[in-house]
């Protein structure tokens, strides 16, 4: 199965800071990854798929990079209403579609 | 509009049984694959099963031989049938298409 590592687990930061979270897949998954955001009480919502094409009515300050192992989601002005926990998800080939571990986002 | 409403979860002492129902609208289940993605309180998400648009299935390690999915066309919806439910089991359990999650459904199990 493909292991997903996402750093760092939190992270603090002030209102329109630049904010990278990292995800690192144990093998070779081309471009095939999500990024959700969560918050607290609700359901994950998708903000990137295949990598760094963003979903339709999300906010232009957030967008995802990377290809095959290593991979980036950046928001480039942190708003307060981006406090959330992200997680990354790959959807290579076969199941299991494992998710990183995610990362706490706070306002510092 | 896609919206997807989950129904089913509560409380269930453990080796029992439990079926979870996500109703789709704006658009047809069959046609997609859609997932089941649990969190257990104060942990992050676990990718729990998915059944392609063929019909071909896949399970999670933890929860292979225990747990079934499946589809009915007619009424569009997706359900997750769950036996021999353990502590561990206990999380929130989400359905989803990828792109489009409902709410979530909580499953506690205890005695």
């Amino acid at each position: 199965d493909i292991q997903m590592t996402q750093s760092p687990s939190s992270l603090s930061a002030s209102v329109g800071d630049r904010v990278t979270i990292t995800c690192q897949a144990s093998q070779d998954i081309s471009i095939y990854l999500n990024w959700y955001q969560q918050k607290p009480g609700k359901a994950p919502k998708l903000l990137i798929y295949d990598a760094s094409i963003l979903k339709a009515g999300v906010p232009s300050r957030f967008s995802g990079s990377g290809s095959g192992t290593d991979f980036t989601f950046t928001i480039s002005s942190l708003q307060p209403e981006d406090i959330a926990t992200y997680y990354c998800q790959q959807y290579h080939d076969l199941p299991p579609f494992t998710f990183g571990q995610g990362t706490k986002l706070e306002i510092k | 509009e896609v919206q997807l409403v989950e129904s089913g979860g509560g409380l269930i002492q453990p080796g029992g049984s439990l079926r979870l129902s996500c109703v789709a609208s704006g658009f047809t289940v069959n046609n997609n694959y859609m997932n089941w993605v649990r969190q257990a309180p104060g942990k992050g998400l676990e990718w729990v099963s998915v059944i392609y648009s063929g019909g071909a299935t896949y399970y999670a390690d933890s929860v292979k031989g225990r747990f079934t999915i499946s589809r009915d066309n007619s009424n569009n919806t997706l359900y997750l049938q769950m036996n021999n439910l353990r502590a561990e089991d206990t999380a929130v359990y989400y359905c989803a298409r990828g792109d489009s999650w409902g709410s979530g459904t909580l499953v506690i199990v205890s005695s």
